[in-house]
């Protein structure tokens, strides 16, 4: 069974400050993808950074860079300079290579303060 | 321009009627996604098609239907038989194993 778990619902971060959103997952197949989504209140799910099993180095994008740990199973992203537009819900995802869709986390509601 | 576009973005139905949501991309993926989102809960994935004319049930399909008769469309309809189809609805699209590109969503309220 393909399983997401991120088990924070909300978090505050300060502008400018770093914040690390977390996400563990569970599955049996060798080979997966994780990915990160931004969802702001207008709905619209915005991709943000992919990660893939057999990468060797965490994946950045800009302020964004994904914490891997194969061994621990989590894949943590870290916003770094948080701006007040970051504030949205985020998702965790996990596409394992035998499935054929994405498999998603609950979420966590960031909330940037000025 | 390239992308994902649902229509309409907002939609209301009386009980009892069928109604259908409009997904079209112009990406030229294979893979097309519906999924189902409900107020402060993940996705869940209701139908998915990785080729024209196929298409397979996601973990939510009770309710739905499909179709896929070109590469660029994947209309969903939600029938009578959903229970309760008030829900955030969006449609992804992406070449197969890799990220999903999702387009703004339709926002389904029954009356």
């Amino acid at each position: 069974a393909q399983k997401i778990t991120q088990t924070q619902p909300g978090m505050f971060v300060q502008e400018k400050e770093a914040v690390t959103l977390d996400c563990t997952y569970d599955t049996s197949d060798p080979s997966y993808g994780l990915f990160w989504y931004k969802q702001p209140s207008s709905g619209e799910m915005i991709f943000l950074i992919y990660q893939g099993s057999y990468d060797q180095q965490n994946a950045t994008e800009g302020r964004y860079s994904l914490n891997f740990q194969k061994a621990r199973k989590s894949a943590n992203l870290v916003i770094s300079a948080s701006q007040l537009g970051d504030s949205a819900m985020y998702f965790c995802a996990m596409f394992p290579t035998g499935a054929n869709n994405l498999f998603f986390g609950t979420g966590t509601r960031l909330t940037v303060i000025p | 321009d390239g992308g994902i576009t649902q229509s309409p973005k907002y939609l209301f139905r009386k009980e009892g009627q069928n109604v259908t949501l409009s997904c079209e991309q112009n990406l030229n993926h294979d893979a097309m996604y519906w999924y189902r989102q409900d107020p402060g809960q993940g996705l869940r994935l209701i139908y998915y098609s990785q080729i024209v004319n196929d298409f397979q049930k996601g973990d939510i399909a009770e309710g739905y239907s499909v179709s896929r008769e070109k590469k660029e469309s994947f209309p969903l309809t939600v029938t009578s038989a959903q229970k309760n189809p008030t829900a955030f609805y969006l449609c992804a699209s992406g070449p197969m194993g890799n990220e999903q590109f999702f387009g703004p969503g339709t926002r389904l309220t029954v009356l």
